[in-house]
């Protein structure tokens, strides 16, 4: 069955950066797009960043352009998010999704929680 | 960017009856290669979402017929026929017809 497990998700300062990743399973990684979306405390799902199957092809959210970077290794399936210059509104868990048909995201992994603290 | 607007925010059910919610964007979800990329999302509490429907009105795998996706180009709905205890949680639409991905604001089904 498909699994999707994050981690590296910790307590870093403003200013830091952290990488996250995202191990899958259960599928053929390399055959499709996948996404990070995040969930503040308390709050709604907000959409991070897309890498096409290939890594050919990335989008972000205006809130993290510039400052994070997905990219993904199809021969060790895994998925990450380079975050950098980390604020503290990007505290949040982090989800990373897999796609089912274009963007339209199917299976959900848990999530890592990044808190960006002094 | 594409706006989500849930309606209601929260809706308090009575086990076994139904429930319905709606979901409209700020412009047309109908892709250029003509399919409308609108998906409902499900999270109960402490968990991550979990896929229900996706384009509109299909149910993913091991999704009860209880739930049904319906509409069209801005206007959307979610119906749950007959609510269960398991269907407690927050409803997600999110649109994935047009970068950036965007979702609804989240409506709270609870038992009354």
């Amino acid at each position: 069955q498909v699994q999707l497990v994050e981690s590296g998700g910790g307590v870093v300062q403003p200013g830091g950066s952290l990488r996250l990743s995202c191990a899958a399973s259960g599928f053929t990684f390399s055959n499709y797009g996948m996404h990070w979306v995040r969930q503040a405390p308390g709050k709604g799902l907000e959409w991070v960043a897309f890498i096409r199957y290939d890594g050919s092809n990335k989008y972000y959210g205006d809130s993290v352009k510039g400052r994070f970077t997905i990219s993904r290794d199809n021969s060790k399936n895994t998925l990450y998010l380079q975050m950098n210059s980390l604020r503290a509104e990007d505290t949040a868990v982090y989800h990373c999704a897999k796609t089912i048909t274009m963007a339209q995201a199917d299976y959900w992994g848990q999530g890592t929680l990044v808190t960006v603290s002094s | 960017d594409i706006v989500m607007t849930q309606t209601p925010l929260s809706s308090p059910v009575t086990l076994g009856q139904p429930a319905s919610i709606s979901c409209r964007s700020s412009q047309s979800l109908v892709h250029s290669d003509g399919n409308t990329y609108l998906s409902w999302l499900q999270q109960r509490p402490g968990q991550p979402p979990r896929l229900l429907i996706y384009k509109i009105s299909n149910r993913f795998s091991g999704v009860p017929d209880r739930f049904s996706g319906s509409g069209a180009g801005t206007d959307f709905t979610l119906k749950i026929s007959r609510v269960e205890a398991e269907d407690v949680g927050v409803y997600y639409c999110m649109q994935a017809t047009q970068f950036p991905l965007t979702f609804g604001g989240g409506t709270k089904v609870e038992i009354k």
